[in-house]
């Protein structure tokens, strides 16, 4: 399979807990996002990877929230501390750079933080 | 902020029918439009995108572009009880995608 491929894609943890979620891309595709989805909404944009340059990170996102990607391949987005309010589905995609810029999401990890 | 706006569903119509989604948004800046099906516990698959004024059909989809009215919209047309799902309207700005809340849609037989 050559799609964004997402891990884990359940994780329930307790308040106060670090997780992290990993993101395998679409191989030529040198751009990678991560977006959060709560229900009823639709993705909120948390941060962008240009290869492995972090480019954007959203004005919205807690400094609990750190994303890598250290070789321009995977990224790896921890979430530090979680609070109840950081359960939601958190969702990968990936695009190539001459595109027209659409989005190629993953099967998403979703987060239950009890 | 970057607003996308949808129109409030859920949207009910029967099989064989239209189905008419709307999405409006704030920048006059947007380069491309999106729209992408989400099913329930799923992730966004993308149907199709559209950057130049005017309509744009893929199979029984067709999206419609007018940026002086800062407008996007999609038709189904033919409905069947498998686009039974929420449409989420995405917008381009720079090199990321905001999007809408989504519209419900479903297709009874």
């Amino acid at each position: 399979d050559t799609g964004v491929s997402q891990d884990p894609r359940h994780k329930i943890t307790k308040r106060g807990q670090n997780v992290t979620f990993r993101c395998d891309p679409i191989s030529e595709h040198n751009r990678l996002y991560w977006y959060r989805q709560t229900l009823g909404q639709g993705p909120e944009f948390l941060t962008y990877f240009q290869n492995e340059a972090q480019l954007e990170k959203s004005r919205l996102l807690s400094d609990r929230f750190s994303a890598e990607r250290p070789k321009g391949s995977f990224s790896t987005l921890e979430i530090q501390r979680t609070e109840q309010g950081d359960s939601a589905m958190y969702l990968c995609a990936s695009s190539f750079l001459g595109s027209t810029g659409e989005l190629f999401f993953g099967e998403g990890s979703r987060l239950t933080v009890l | 902020q970057k607003e996308v706006e949808q129109n409030s569903g859920p949207l009910s119509v029967p099989e064989g029918a239209i189905a008419s989604l709307n999405c409006t948004y704030s920048d006059r800046g947007s380069q491309s439009f999106f729209w992408y099906r989400q099913y329930s516990g799923k992730s966004p698959e993308l149907i199709m995108f559209i950057y130049s004024n005017g309509d744009k059909e893929d199979g029984r989809f067709t999206a419609q572009l007018n940026k002086a009215s800062q407008y996007v919209s999609l038709l189904i047309r033919d409905s069947q009880p498998s686009d039974s799902a929420t449409y989420l309207c995405a917008v381009r700005y720079d090199y990321k995608l905001s999007f809408g809340a989504g519209t419900t849609v479903t297709v009874r037989a």
